[in-house]
């Protein structure tokens, strides 16, 4: 089985500030990692995605997310934060070939920018 | 534009009711799915499509029945809807490789 979990519900963060949104996955085997935004009352967007290659991925609006398989984590950070950025953020797993084209998503994390 | 569209935008039905969703993408996708979002939950799978003509389950199939006429439309179909089928349910297209276009959302509120 897959999981995705973003252990912060919350975060909250001044305007030009770095901030720095945690993910940490379960899978047996090589994940696909992506990162979606929710602003308030719309639909998810696509901001990146891990495949393979490189470990830092960058994505739009500026965001950046670090893969590291030593500890299954697929961290999105973003330097310096924008009051636009506030919005909830997904962190989603697809599980390779099994269950191949079915993303699980994390519980997401609701990122407010003061500023 | 490519885009997903759902229909109806938000409905309020009642307990015991058949509500229909409609899902429909010009995104030239294969893939198609349908999630459910709860505060608390994240976004559940409930039915995805490979194909038409063919459906399978998600991780909450339970309660809901998806249909999938054509490569473009999507339905998910709760023949007796009940009260904690309240939510908002986002349709999404892909091709494949897990990036997903979302349609905009359907709030659905059982009374």
């Amino acid at each position: 089985a897959q999981s995705v979990d973003q252990p912060d519900a919350h975060v909250t963060l001044s305007e030009g500030a770095s901030l720095e949104l945690r993910c940490s996955y379960s899978y047996s085997a090589a994940p696909y990692l992506f990162w979606y935004v929710q602003y308030p009352g719309q639909s998810l967007q696509f901001l990146l995605k891990y495949i393979t290659g490189d470990t830092v991925v960058k994505g739009t609006k500026g965001f950046e997310a670090e893969f590291r398989k030593s500890n299954s984590s697929f961290n999105l950070k973003k330097s310096p934060a924008h009051w636009s950025d506030s919005a909830k953020y997904f962190c989603a797993l697809e599980g390779g070939t099994e269950g191949a084209d079915r993303l699980t998503f994390g519980k997401g994390t609701q990122l407010i920018i003061q500023p | 534009e490519a885009a997903v569209t759902q229909s109806p935008r938000s409905k309020v039905a009642v307990t015991g009711g058949k509500v229909t969703l409609s899902c429909h993408q010009t995104n030239n996708h294969d893939y198609m799915y349908w999630y459910r979002q709860d505060t608390g939950h994240g976004l559940r799978l409930i039915h995805y499509s490979y194909v038409a003509d063919s459906t399978e389950k998600g991780d909450i199939p339970d309660g809901y029945k998806a249909s999938r006429p054509s490569q473009e439309n999507f339905s998910l179909i709760l023949e007796l809807a009940s009260l904690s089928q309240t939510a908002v349910y986002f349709c999404a297209s892909s091709a494949g490789t897990g990036k997903c276009c979302f349609g905009p959302g359907t709030r659905l509120l059982v009374l």
